[in-house]
């Protein structure tokens, strides 16, 4: 599965989008981009992922560059209620349900 | 749709005590899987069933740990003898095996504390 390097943390004022880039240059054709995140002393969430094309749902959206080894997280209107560590992983469609998380990276939204 | 349930929430025990941990997993799903969380990190897979068999224990210290889903509906996790390096959250996470997306629902975890 491919690896994926996330910032530690970010800020992203309330109201605001708040963009959560994920670097996996060395992602194979057939590796899915997932994003969870989690909440303080809740269990991770699913939120999104994709292969190549943008996606969009009612939690965010995803973009994936063309060249697949990037792609950003968008919560288009952060709230207090987003403040959680957001999961970047890299995973191949044979591997499904083997997530790794790694670090993830904290958002705190700021009122 | 009821969540994926835990329990206890919370559990605090002696050094080389045993301790337990069940999950029942949301309705249908026939796929399960415990995690291993430590402080600041993100979660480790302990095992994963496929109905009641363990597919995937590689990760599992079988040494002091074991875990069963005898009718592959809820699953229970076990320590025995505990230690203090086992303090960490415990996930429960399940998830449909056909034409499954890779999305996993989780429970809120049970929170060990090892004195």
């Amino acid at each position: 599965d491919a690896k994926t390097t996330q910032p530690t943390s970010m800020d992203c004022a309330e109201g605001r989008a708040a963009n959560l880039p994920c670097n996996h240059s060395t992602i194979s054709g057939n590796e899915y981009v997932y994003w969870y995140r989690q909440i303080h002393s809740q269990g991770p969430q699913y939120i999104i992922h994709g292969l190549k094309n943008n996606e969009t749902n009612e939690m965010a959206s995803l973009i994936i560059t063309e060249d697949r080894k990037s792609s950003t997280l968008i919560l288009p209107h952060a709230t207090l209620r987003d403040t959680a560590v957001y999961y970047c992983i890299g995973i191949s469609s044979g591997s499904a349900r083997q997530l790794t998380f790694g670090s993830g990276t904290q958002l705190t939204v700021l009122p | 749709e009821a969540g994926v349930v835990q329990s206890p929430r919370y559990k605090i025990i002696e050094k080389k005590q045993p301790v337990a941990f069940w999950c029942n997993p949301i309705s249908g799903h026939n796929t399960l899987y415990w995690y291993l969380q430590n402080l600041g990190q993100g979660p480790e897979l302990l095992i994963r069933y496929e109905n009641e068999e363990a597919v995937d224990d590689s990760q599992l210290p079988k040494d002091r740990f074991s875990a069963e889903r005898l009718k592959g509906v809820d699953s229970t996790l076990k320590i025995q003898p505990a230690e203090l390096g086992d303090s960490a959250v415990y996930l429960c996470a399940s998830s449909r095996s056909a034409g499954d997306t890779g999305e996993l629902f989780f429970g809120e975890g049970s929170r060990l504390t090892v004195l």
